[in-house]
């Protein structure tokens, strides 16, 4: 069981949004460190989507977005596409279990 | 445009030892982390460790008593050794370089393509 809490799966028809949830504890998103997502297509390495909770890197559309408040983190995308269904993972720092830690992973399943 | 590119073992028996091999290809090498992260169908993603230029490494817990990673930066590669290896160890693993300086909260933004370990007796 991961530290990091997700959904195990999402959906949303084309066009829609979709929100992906990432609950954490005091020890790693709610004692202030960064939120990051990646999202990793069927048989590919992840890739980075969302950096320090919000920032994007050059060449991900701005469908994606993030957020972080407290113990929690978010992905939010809209206007969704079919190239869009793809495993999608948060990742922080846990500094009881010292060590980057990941969510389990959600699946976005685009209708 | 950075890349990683990863080869090693993908074929061990139990008790063997894995050894990965990551080289990058374009950027620095001496601004990041360079980190190992595997995969496996139970577990999910999981931190393995990093190494920084200087030969600093720092390892998950619950692997530290197996894991060494060095590197040569002279031909900007790091590599990966685990040892005592079990079924457990089943996985894909993953080099990455970690974006962070030091920080704790380093995120992963570049990967290498994966190597599918599997671990028979």
């Amino acid at each position: 069981q991961s530290v990091l809490t997700q959904p195990p799966s999402v959906s949303g028809a084309p066009g829609q949004g979709a929100t992906i949830s990432c609950t954490g504890t005091s020890s790693n998103i709610g004692a202030g460190y960064a939120v990051h997502w990646y999202q990793q297509l069927a048989g590919t390495a992840p890739k980075l989507l969302i950096f320090r909770n919000t920032d994007r890197p050059s060449g991900v559309p701005d469908r994606f977005s993030g957020s972080k408040s407290g113990t929690s983190a978010s992905l939010a995308i809209s206007g969704l596409q079919a190239e869009d269904e793809a495993d999608y993972y948060c990742q922080s720092y846990d500094n009881g279990l010292r060590v980057s830690v990941f969510g389990e992973g959600t699946k976005l399943t685009v209708l | 445009q950075v890349q990683l590119q990863q080869w090693g073992s993908g074929l061990l028996k139990t008790s063997d030892t894995l050894s990965l091999t990551c080289v990058v290809y374009g950027g620095s090498f001496h601004d990041y982390q360079w980190t190992w992260i595997r995969q496996s169908p139970g577990k999910g993603l999981e931190w393995i460790g990093r190494i920084f230029r200087t030969g600093t490494t720092d390892y998950s817990p619950s692997l530290e008593s197996r894991v060494t990673m060095s590197l040569d930066t002279s031909r900007s590669q790091f590599s990966l050794k685990l040892n005592s290896l079990t079924l457990a160890d089943t996985a894909v693993y993953y080099c990455a370089r970690a974006n962070g300086g030091v920080e704790l909260d380093a995120y992963f933004d570049s990967w290498g393509r994966g190597t599918l370990v599997t671990v028979s007796s």
